[in-house]
């Protein structure tokens, strides 16, 4: 079992549609979370990033965490075209791993005319 | 944000030769940095993270002797492919992770995209 689950998609939906992107995790060390967004050939944009359960909002953009589930959530509001990307969730510990990040699979999202 | 720059942005080489790619911290220092691999349609894969002034970390099943690592200063990492076959062929990344209010965030770099023919 990898430690982030993340569904690949691809996600179709048409424009203005509320949007939920979904992971799961397994390791209960992770305690900081992130989603990027990735457009084709480029290096991943953090969008978000949460240490806490509960909601944070950031424009469109709203970060769930839900600790006692290991179940993370990013909805996107008013989806547009350019947010056809694909959308990657990362996780990191508290201590320990030196930072490093362990990232979901990405899931793929078209926002459609 | 903090800026991570990478060079160059995509190389063409033939196999049997050596490419190095270089990543930068703009506006910040980074004592540490680390390398990504990406296949396409695939999740990033950490390779290795390399530190300033000492020697990089690999991951499980990374060559060392063949994806070459230099953390030459606080704003400069470099990994070089040698010996390049065409299965290293890949979008290679690199971050760095800034301060801030509850840990660390990490700043990716816009990516190398490598072709060994």
């Amino acid at each position: 079992q990898k430690e982030v689950e993340q569904d690949p998609g691809p996600l179709s939906v048409p424009e203005g549609a509320i949007v939920s992107l979904n992971c799961t995790y397994s390791n209960s060390a992770f305690q900081y979370f992130m989603w990027y967004r990735q457009y084709s050939r480029k290096g991943p944009e953090l969008l978000m990033y949460t240490y806490s359960s509960g909601n944070k909002e950031d424009g469109r953009f709203t970060a769930q965490v839900d600790k006692s589930s290991k179940y993370i959530s990013l909805f996107i509001r008013d989806s547009q075209p350019s947010d056809s990307a694909t959308y990657l969730c990362a996780m990191r510990e508290l201590t320990g791993g030196g930072n490093k990040l362990t990232f979901g699979t990405g899931t793929q999202l078209k926002v459609e005319l | 944000g903090a800026v991570v720059s990478q060079h160059p942005s995509w190389v063409i080489c033939k196999s049997g030769t050596s490419v190095k790619i270089e990543c930068r911290s703009l506006d910040f220092q980074a004592t540490t940095m680390f390398w990504y691999r990406q296949f396409p349609k695939q999740s990033l894969m950490l390779m290795a993270t390399s530190n300033e002034g000492s020697k990089a970390t690999y991951e499980q099943g990374v060559e060392k002797d063949k994806f070459l690592i230099n953390h030459a200063s606080l704003t400069l990492s470099t990994l070089t492919v040698t010996s390049a076959h065409p299965e290293d062929s890949s979008f290679y990344i690199c971050s760095a992770p800034q301060a801030r209010q509850g840990g660390y965030e990490q700043y990716f770099g816009p990516g190398t995209r490598l072709t060994v023919t």
